[in-house]
């Protein structure tokens, strides 16, 4: 069964700090996709980034950056240079590609505030 | 940009009535999904449509609820006797073919009163 877990709850920093968000998966199948969605406080969901079970390639988006470890099962999410408009709900995703529905197993979140 | 529009934003019923939420995925998607999200709390996956059926519900989406695409546009989730526990953000999501992340939309707010 999939399984998505984010332990951090709450993360408080300070503006101009790094974060990292952590998440950890479970999956039996071989192929994959995780995902990354941002929650405002206006309430929709924003994705931001989709990583297949196979490109195990770091990723990089001006201030965004992903850390993908399959030996680790985990995709972690690191924010550079953190700013007050970063304050949101980060929720991890899995789909599983066997030929399902590739539904969304989300995580429970974390909620981030970047003080100024 | 092309997004997926939901409509109702908010929407107020008494317990026992019948809602229906509607949604207008991206054009040329081919998935369609609902899910939801009591507050607080995480994002919970309720139905996904492909083909024009049903392709996996979870155990939430029990006999009260029904999804429908009428036409070649909408995508309608209905709650057929409302009760307090459906109280939630519902929200809708599409996405265009394998793999591909999904598209969600801003989400409507049900509240039962």
């Amino acid at each position: 069964a999939q399984k998505v877990t984010q332990a951090q709850t709450e993360i408080s920093v300070v503006e101009k700090e790094d974060v990292t968000l952590d998440c950890v998966y479970e999956t039996r199948d071989t192929t994959y996709y995780l995902f990354w969605y941002k929650q405002p406080p206006s309430g929709e969901l924003v994705f931001l980034i989709r990583r297949n079970s196979f490109d195990e390639q770091n990723e990089i988006s001006g201030r965004y950056s992903w850390n993908f470890q399959k030996s680790t099962s985990s995709f972690n999410f690191t924010i550079t240079a953190s700013q007050v408009v970063d304050s949101a709900v980060y929720f991890c995703a899995l789909s599983e590609a066997g030929g399902g529905s590739e539904k969304l197993v989300f995580g429970k979140g974390t909620k981030l505030t970047v003080n100024p | 940009e092309p997004e997926v529009t939901q409509t109702p934003s908010h929407q107020v019923t008494q317990m026992g009535q019948e809602v229906i939420l509607r949604c207008v995925p991206i054009s040329n998607h081919l998935y369609f999904y609902w899910y939801r999200q009591i507050l607080g709390q995480k994002v919970e996956f309720l139905v996904s449509f492909y083909n024009n059926e049903i392709s996996e519900k979870s155990e939430i989406f029990d006999d009260q609820f029904s999804v429908e695409r009428p036409d070649g546009s909408n995508f309608t989730l209905k709650i057929r006797s409302t009760k307090l526990e459906d109280s939630a953000m519902y929200f809708c999501a599409s996405r265009k073919g394998v793999g591909q992340p999904q598209h969600f939309g801003d989400g409507t707010r049900l509240s039962i009163l």
